[in-house]
């Protein structure tokens, strides 16, 4: 149980051009999600929280006309990456938030990895 | 501001040779302290939520520990396969201003289990 997905794994496209990436919830439901970027031999760095039906919450320093978060669904977020350039570069991971009585577990997917030429 | 320090950066240990991976941290009123583990490439699994001092958990050769200040990720004769980035997060009672009950990271503890 508590399955996140995340397509496409992998992408090459062209400076100037966007990429959207996928993150389903596959087994329940996630009234949160989060967008995460993991530069090589770092940690993880919090985006954004994306939360159903309203607007997403970007962290300071992460621009949110680059990174256009969308929470259409429960069980579906998605990150644009507009007019990517080189340094927007980077492993990019999404997790969905299982909420049980007092627990909100952050399950993740097996992230993006992106490459603009 | 919540921190999480894991130590040690890096650990070799040989096949059957059980050790512990560190995580200290400070957080302003912890709602649960979690293991993950990373492998290249991958997003991070999880693997533990711990609540409160004195609580443990085991899955397999893994056993995690509690205490006020840091968590204990314990390794008993480890294999090759548990070769992995461990990243400890704790998670805050006070919401984030967007709402949500976030993680704040470790940097990790890449482990190699050598044959």
């Amino acid at each position: 149980g508590a399955v996140v997905s995340q397509h496409p794994s992998r992408v090459i496209c062209k400076s100037g051009t966007s990429v959207k990436i996928e993150c389903r919830s596959l087994d329940f439901q996630a009234t949160t999600m989060f967008w995460y970027r993991q530069f090589p031999k770092k940690s993880l760095m919090l985006m954004a929280t994306s939360n159903e039906g309203s607007k997403a919450t970007y962290e300071q320093g992460v621009e949110k006309d680059k990174f256009l978060i969308n929470h259409a669904s429960l069980t579906l977020s998605t990150l644009t990456v507009t007019s990517a350039h080189p340094e927007d570069s980077s492993f990019y991971i999404c997790s969905a938030s299982l909420s049980s009585g007092s627990t909100d577990t952050q399950y993740f997917g097996p992230g993006t990895r992106l490459t603009v030429l | 501001e919540d921190q999480v320090t894991q130590s040690p950066e890096a650990l070799r240990l040989q096949e059957g040779e059980s050790s512990s991976l560190n995580c200290s941290y400070t957080v302003s009123g912890l709602r649960g302290l979690f293991w993950y583990r990373q492998d290249p490439g991958k997003g991070p699994e999880f693997l533990f939520t711990l609540y409160s001092a004195g609580e443990e958990k085991e899955k397999e050769r893994l056993k995690a520990t509690l205490t006020k200040k840091e968590s204990f990720l314990h390794i008993t004769a480890p294999k090759p396969e548990d070769s992995a980035t461990y990243l400890c997060a704790v998670q805050a009672r006070v919401r984030s201003g967007a709402g949500s009950y976030q993680l704040t990271f470790g940097k990790g503890t890449k482990l190699s289990v050598i044959p």
